[in-house]
């Protein structure tokens, strides 16, 4: 079975304040890692994967194998960053992603 | 281009009634998939189509529930017998069908059983 665990139901910092959004997850396998992200009144997006190893918005994901992690971090949180994020995992062959019940992160000026 | 589309963005229904919930992917996109988020949830995964054919349906709580893909486009989420705990956001994504392609996310229908 595949879960993802995201402990924090809500965040708050402060703008310019360095960001942790935390997700761990179980898999038996070798799983793809997502973060999603909604914001106010608008769908669900994807924010970044960690097969692109890239930055969005100034976020960046590692997976930790060992500690089963893809935390979400940000240097300098802003305003705009205010939302709700998902982590969401995919494994096997068709694609379905599990996701956390998501962290609402709220950036205070 | 449009992204994926969604309709009727809500829907009230009465218990015992049968609803229809639709979905328009993006253009071109042979995967399709259909989840459910309840309140103070994420998204949980209800079903998948490869085509007109429906890859994985595992995610379907009962036989109430049923989707059809017929021409490999449009989606059609069926609903029979509704029960007020099936109150909850409806949403569709659509990719192209790679591994681990991005999948887009429709604006979602939200169902309300009274």
């Amino acid at each position: 079975a595949q879960r993802v665990t995201q402990p924090e139901k809500l965040l708050s910092v402060f703008k310019g304040a360095p960001v942790e959004l935390k997700c761990n997850y179980s898999y038996s396998g070798s799983p793809e890692l997502f973060w999603y992200v909604q914001y106010s009144r608008q769908r669900l997006q994807l924010l970044l994967r960690h097969i692109s190893r890239e930055s969005i918005k100034g976020f960046t994901a590692d997976l930790n194998k060992g500690e089963t992690s893809f935390h979400l971090k940000k240097p300098f949180a802003q305003e705009e960053d205010s939302a709700m994020y998902y982590c969401a995992l995919s494994g096997g062959s068709n694609y379905k992603l599990t996701f956390g019940k998501g962290t609402l992160l709220t950036v205070n000026p | 281009g449009a992204g994926v589309s969604q309709t009727p963005s809500n829907k009230v229904t009465e218990k015992g009634k049968y609803v229809e919930l639709r979905c328009d992917p993006i253009s071109g996109h042979t995967a399709l998939y259909w989840y459910r988020q309840s309140l103070g949830q994420g998204p949980e995964f209800l079903i998948y189509f490869q085509g007109t054919g429906a890859a994985d349906d595992s995610g379907l709580p009962n036989d109430r529930f049923f989707a059809v893909r017929p021409e490999g486009s449009v989606s059609t989420l069926k609903i029979q017998r509704t029960e007020r705990g099936d109150s909850a956001v409806y949403l569709c994504a659509s990719s192209r069908g790679l591994a681990y392609d991005t999948q887009y996310f429709g604006p979602g229908t939200r169902l309300t059983v009274l």
